[in-house]
């Protein structure tokens, strides 16, 4: 069945230092890759998302990667703020509804804290 | 600027009482959706409409209702809610032709006592 998941739980960095937020994929299928932030008591919010042709896309300050091969996915936050605080989620476009919509599969979310 | 807005933000409900909570949206989207998200965990969907198609997922209970009287509105409706329907319940919207970009409401964090 399909999965996402994230190796770990937590990450803590220092201000100004560079974040990497890591996530296995188990659905070769699956032609979108997002990452979501979600910050607290707030809904996810869309961050940036890549397409399975694609190995790197570039945001304002974020990038993320897709390596097929090992079925990996990950956020590198540039120069991480304290407003980068959150539980960031990888998630997978699962199948298309009919007339329109897409199932997103969340994997389990990693807790990003700033230190100052 | 909220485009996506879910009321209430706190629902206290008894075991057993059913509960209603409710969803708007500014953005004029097809494809409205409901989450389930329990602590610490990944939202996980409940269904959805296109229009006023309902879909379920399939490993939705029973208790789980919904219904969708127009555009704007979405209404999760839970029958008999239990200790383990304790959670936070967001709503979502998506355009057509847009397959990643979901907009969320702020959640309604629902406690059953």
């Amino acid at each position: 069945g399909e999965s996402v998941g994230l190796h770990l739980p937590t990450l803590s960095v220092q201000e100004g230092d560079n974040s990497i937020i890591n996530c296995a994929y188990s659905n070769s299928a699956s032609d979108y890759f997002i990452w979501y932030k979600q910050e607290s008591g707030k809904g996810p919010q869309f961050i940036i998302d890549i397409r399975s042709n694609m190995d790197k896309r570039q945001g304002q300050r974020v990038t993320v990667l897709l390596n097929k091969t090992v079925k990996h996915l990950s956020l590198q936050i540039a120069a991480t703020q304290p407003g980068d605080s959150a539980v960031y989620f990888c998630a997978e476009k699962g199948k298309e509804f009919t007339g329109g919509g897409n199932k997103l599969t969340f994997g389990t979310g990693t807790q990003l804290k700033v230190e100052l | 600027d909220a485009m996506v807005i879910q009321n209430p933000r706190y629902q206290v409900t008894q075991f057993g009482k059913p509960v209603t909570l409710s969803c708007s949206q500014t953005l004029n989207h097809n494809v409205m959706y409901w989450y389930q998200q329990k602590s610490s965990q990944a939202p996980k969907l409940l269904f959805h409409y296109y229009d006023k198609d309902f879909n379920n997922e399939a490993d939705t209970p029973d208790n789980f209702q919904s219904r969708r009287p127009n555009t704007s509105f979405c209404f999760l409706d839970i029958r008999s809610p239990g200790l383990g329907d304790a959670a936070m319940y967001l709503c979502a919207t998506s355009r057509v032709g847009s397959p990643t970009e979901a907009f969320f409401g702020q959640g309604t964090r629902l406690t059953v006592v």
